[in-house]
């Protein structure tokens, strides 16, 4: 039961423009969103987190948006970059959990190209 | 300089034999977890571990151990009871095990078995 979905396996993107990318999650005990970004051959690196009881975080040219209503989150990346170019995962963690269990998207590869 | 280290980058085991991934980080964190990842897919919890001598069974455990003998080190052992064992091999580290903590990532381990 895949309870954190990334539907688009790759997104292409030019230099300069938006990137959009998307999350969808089944489990509305999760409370808590966070999305990573992953080189090859490399751990993941945190990149911005949201709770529930906000709609909207921004931190420099990355913001996510959270629509409870719809179990919708989204990262935007404006501008985009050619070093933006990785696996992006989106994770969720659930009030309650003792552990801060994390789960976790399949990935989202994005091109930026020049 | 803090972080999560892993070893080796890249380790090759053949058929029936039990292998060690070592893991260490010196961020001071009270939380230690292990992930697999594979091709086209998330992160899947192995084993976490919230303090010194406890460690809980994550998602996907079967085949693996662990052991916490030290704050700063969570190692993981393959055995040859685990059917699939070449993945990714990624560990992770959070300040505690609340639900409000992200969680930061080592390089990774390649395991391949022949």
């Amino acid at each position: 039961d895949q309870q954190v979905k990334q539907n688009s396996p790759s997104l292409s993107v030019q230099e300069g423009r938006i990137s959009i990318l998307n999350c969808d999650y089944t489990n509305s005990m999760f409370d808590y969103f966070l999305w990573y970004k992953k080189y090859p051959a490399e751990g993941p690196t945190f990149l911005i987190s949201i709770s529930s009881i906000k709609d909207k975080n921004e931190d420099g040219r990355f913001t996510v948006f959270l629509n409870k209503s719809a179990k919708h989150l989204s990262l935007h990346i404006v501008p985009s970059q050619p070093g933006d170019s990785a696996v992006y995962f989106c994770a969720a963690s659930a009030r309650g959990t003792s552990y801060g269990k994390l789960t976790f998207g399949q990935g989202t590869i994005l091109t930026v190209h020049p | 300089d803090g972080g999560i280290t892993q070893s080796p980058k890249y380790l090759f085991r053949k058929e029936g034999q039990n292998v060690t991934l070592s893991c260490e980080q010196n961020l001071n964190h009270d939380a230690m977890y292990w992930y697999r990842q594979d091709p086209g897919q998330g992160l899947r919890l192995i084993y976490y571990s919230q303090i010194v001598n406890d460690f809980q069974k994550g998602d996907i455990a079967e085949g693996y151990s662990v052991s916490r003998e030290k704050k700063e080190s969570f190692p993981l052992t393959v055995t040859s009871a685990q059917k699939n064992p070449t993945a990714f091999y990624l560990c992770a580290s959070s300040r505690n095990s609340g639900s409000y903590n992200e969680q930061f990532f080592g390089p990774g381990t390649r395991l391949t078995v022949l």
